[in-house]
């Protein structure tokens, strides 16, 4: 079972409010993840890390930021919340660096604003 | 442009009632088929890695098979507890990260 550990899980907040969302994993995996899911829609990546201070947007535009300061922590920042932010949040990490392998989900976080 | 496909988008079966599930890409070199279990309100979980042609992986009902353009999750003889959102990935052509079908919808009733 993949260690990897997201909170808060749910969370509902008024329009302007800046939130982070916090990512941890305990897999030493350089490689981690940000995906935004609607119900019954499929997973868009907002963000990539391949390592410490490495940062990269997806395919999905977002408003969000990110930063990986240490392995096991990725968090994303959205400044100021908009109900166009109301999704779930899902992270995730890989093996090491070299070919593609599975990814490790999270939990979710699921965002609310109103 | 990349693609994931996967068909139906809804199952209903009864306990027993094996059939399978099918997901198809566009992706050229493919470098991965990862399939994986979604549970409501849940992260995806990883079932399967298929890596070329004519691979077979299985877990308990589960068994996974790769073609040239497609693969099938096939589920024998299914129980409740199987209920749940299948979905399949392959690597973008960047192999930065995956591109993902939306899913089928499984359920199954005693």
């Amino acid at each position: 079972e993949a260690d990897i550990y997201q909170t808060p899980r749910y969370l509902v907040i008024g329009t302007g409010k800046k939130i982070t969302l916090e990512c941890s994993q305990t897999m030493g995996h350089d490689k981690m993840y940000w995906y935004q899911q609607d119900p019954g829609m499929e997973l868009h990546l907002i963000h990539y890390s391949y390592g410490v201070n490495s940062t990269e947007k997806g395919d999905l535009s977002s408003e969000s930021t990110v930063s990986r300061i240490r392995t096991e922590h990725f968090p994303l920042t959205l400044e100021s919340a908009r109900p166009s932010h109301t999704s779930q949040y899902l992270c995730a990490s890989s093996a090491p660096m070299g070919g593609v392998h599975e990814q490790y989900f999270g939990p979710g976080t699921r965002l609310t604003v109103t | 442009e990349d693609q994931v496909t996967q068909s139906p988008e809804a199952l209903r079966l009864q306990e027993g009632e094996s059939s399978s599930l099918n997901c198809s890409y566009t992706v050229s070199g493919l470098r991965g088929l990862f399939w994986y279990r979604q549970d409501p309100g849940k992260g995806p979980e990883f079932l399967f890695t298929l890596y070329s042609a004519g691979e077979e992986k299985e877990k308990e009902r589960l068994k996974a098979t790769l073609t040239k353009k497609e693969s099938f999750l096939h589920i024998t003889a299914p129980k409740p507890e199987d209920s749940a959102t299948y979905l399949c990935a392959v690597p973008n052509q960047a192999g930065t990260a995956l591109i993902f079908g939306k899913g089928t919808t499984l359920s199954v009733s005693s």
